[in-house]
């Protein structure tokens, strides 16, 4: 079975912190993403990665950077944390042209 | 651009009653189409999928027909269980290897 592991499945942080967001996946998938779920809007792609050292914006990046400098690890950061995600953040992966395997999920608050 | 409308929810049945969730689509070319169902506290779990037309994807009772000439991908259930209970999102991968999701579909089943 494949295994995508989000570091924390909570966390509480404060406004202006930097935070990372650790993803591990251990069945070698070339692609990595991170979401993230709100009420009523669903999931929304922040980045995602083709490969390593490799990253592409997804729909909502504005705030958020990634990096991918192993096949097996995917982090997101938030620079400076804001009350506004506040989220739960999904990281999933995927061999090429299939279907996504998600993580558990990490609930974060921003006070 | 391509898109994924599934029902409104909550919906809210009985056990043992009849379920169908919704989904249509927009997209170009012959999408692979999946359900994916996410319990509460977990992250999404791909539940079934279908790789072309008139393809039938089926899982733990579940079922969904790829039905080109109505771009519908309806998620149904003969018989529900309290178990079932759990928000379930439609999605597509596209011609670009692109993941489109529905907003989901929150399901509450009643003993």
């Amino acid at each position: 079975d494949v295994k995508v592991t989000q570091s924390s499945r909570y966390l509480v942080k404060r406004t202006g912190e930097k935070v990372f967001l650790e993803c591990v996946q251990d069945m070698d998938h070339e692609n990595m993403f991170w979401y993230r779920q709100d009420p009523g809007l669903g999931l929304r792609l922040i980045y995602f990665s083709y490969d390593v050292k490799m990253k592409e914006k997804g729909d909502i990046p504005e705030g958020y950077s990634v990096s991918r400098e192993k096949k097996e690890r995917f982090s997101l950061i938030l620079e400076s944390a804001s009350t506004n995600q506040t989220s739960m953040y999904l990281c999933a992966s995927s061999p090429t042209g299939q279907p996504q395997h998600f993580g558990d999920g990490t609930r974060l608050s921003i006070l | 651009g391509d898109s994924v409308t599934q029902m409104e929810g909550p919906v809210t049945l009985s056990e043992e009653a009849f379920l169908t969730i919704n989904c249509t689509y927009t997209a170009t070319g012959y999408p692979s189409l999946f359900w994916y169902v996410q319990y509460p506290g977990e992250g999404l779990q791909l539940l079934l999928k279908a790789t072309k037309a008139d393809d039938k994807g089926s899982n733990k009772g579940f079922e969904a027909t790829y039905r080109k000439e109505t771009t519908s991908f309806h998620l149904e259930k003969g018989s529900v269980q309290v178990s079932d209970s759990a928000v379930y999102f439609c999605a597509l991968v596209n011609r670009d290897d692109k993941i489109i999701f529905g907003k989901g579909t929150r399901l509450h089943i009643l003993p």
